[in-house]
C-alpha cells in the first residue's frame, strides 16, 4: 500500500493568515493526489484533484501543487469557515489511501 | 449535481453482516466508480472499495475477505456488505462517486451513516 503522511497533524492560525499543509507519498504517485476538507459532523468535500486542479465551486484562495511524492495545499487568506480538518488522498493505485489529516484550528 | 444517500441499520451485532445501500439521484451510475469509505469515531478515513458501473470491483486488501460491493443500475444504487463484524467496524460509512476524468477523485459524497457494532 502507498502510505500518505501529512504534516503538520495540527495547525493554529488566525483569520487572514496564509497556511500550507504538506503531504508526502511513500512512492511516486505522479499527480494522482487529491485534497479534501472535512468539517465536524460532515462528509469530506473535494477541494483539489490531480494535485493542482481546483474543484468547481471551491474558492480560489485554495491551491495545490506538487508531483511525484511531495505535495502541498495552500490557503492564501484564511476565512472562518476554513477551520476544519484536511486530508490528502492518493488515487494512483488501489487501495486508495488517505493521509492522517491536518486539523486547522483558530489561534 | 448528483446526490448520494446511504441507508441501512445503525446497529449490527458482532459476527453478523453489515449491509448498506447508497441511492444515487440526479445522475446516472454510468461511467463512474462508486466507492465506500469509513471513518471510525474521532479517526481518519479508510477506503473500503469500489464498484464500477459495469460491475467490476476493487477492495481494500485489509477487508477483502469480508467485503462485497455490488451495483444495481436499474435502481440507480450500489451496496456494501461486510460480514463477521466486530466492534472495530464501528464507524461512519460514506458512499462517494469517483470520477475517471478527474484522477478518480471523489467529487460527491453521501452525508454518511453511523453503524455501531454492539450486542
Amino acid at each position: 500500500d502507498i502510505q500518505m503522511t501529512q504534516s503538520p497533524s495540527s495547525l493554529s492560525a488566525s483569520v487572514g493568515d496564509r497556511v500550507t499543509v504538506t503531504c508526502r507519498a511513500s512512492q511516486t504517485i505522479s499527480n494522482y493526489l487529491n485534497w479534501y476538507q472535512q468539517r465536524p459532523g460532515k462528509a469530506p468535500k473535494l477541494l483539489i484533484y490531480g494535485a493542482s486542479n481546483l474543484q468547481s465551486g471551491v474558492p480560489s484562495r485554495f491551491s495545490g501543487s506538487g508531483s511525484g511524492t511531495d505535495f502541498t495545499l495552500s490557503i492564501s487568506s484564511l476565512q472562518p469557515e476554513d477551520f476544519a480538518t484536511y486530508y490528502c488522498q492518493q488515487t494512483y493505485s488501489t487501495p486508495y489511501t488517505f493521509g492522517q489529516g491536518t486539523k486547522l484550528e483558530i489561534k | 449535481q448528483v446526490q448520494l444517500q446511504e441507508s441501512g441499520p445503525g446497529l449490527v451485532k458482532p459476527s453478523e453482516t453489515l449491509s448498506l445501500t447508497c441511492s444515487v439521484s440526479g445522475g446516472s451510475l454510468t461511467s463512474y466508480y462508486w466507492n465506500w469509505i469509513r471513518q471510525p469515531p474521532g479517526k481518519g478515513l479508510e477506503w473500503i472499495g469500489y464498484v464500477y458501473y459495469s460491475g467490476s470491483t476493487s477492495y481494500n486488501p485489509s477487508l477483502k475477505s469480508r467485503v462485497t460491493i455490488s451495483v444495481d443500475t436499474s435502481k440507480n444504487q450500489f451496496s456494501l456488505k461486510l460480514n463477521s463484524v466486530t466492534a472495530a467496524d464501528t464507524a461512519v460509512y460514506y458512499c462517494a462517486r469517483g470520477r475517471p476524468g478527474s484522477y478518480y477523485a471523489f467529487d460527491d459524497w453521501g452525508q454518511g451513516t453511523l453503524v455501531t457494532v454492539s450486542s
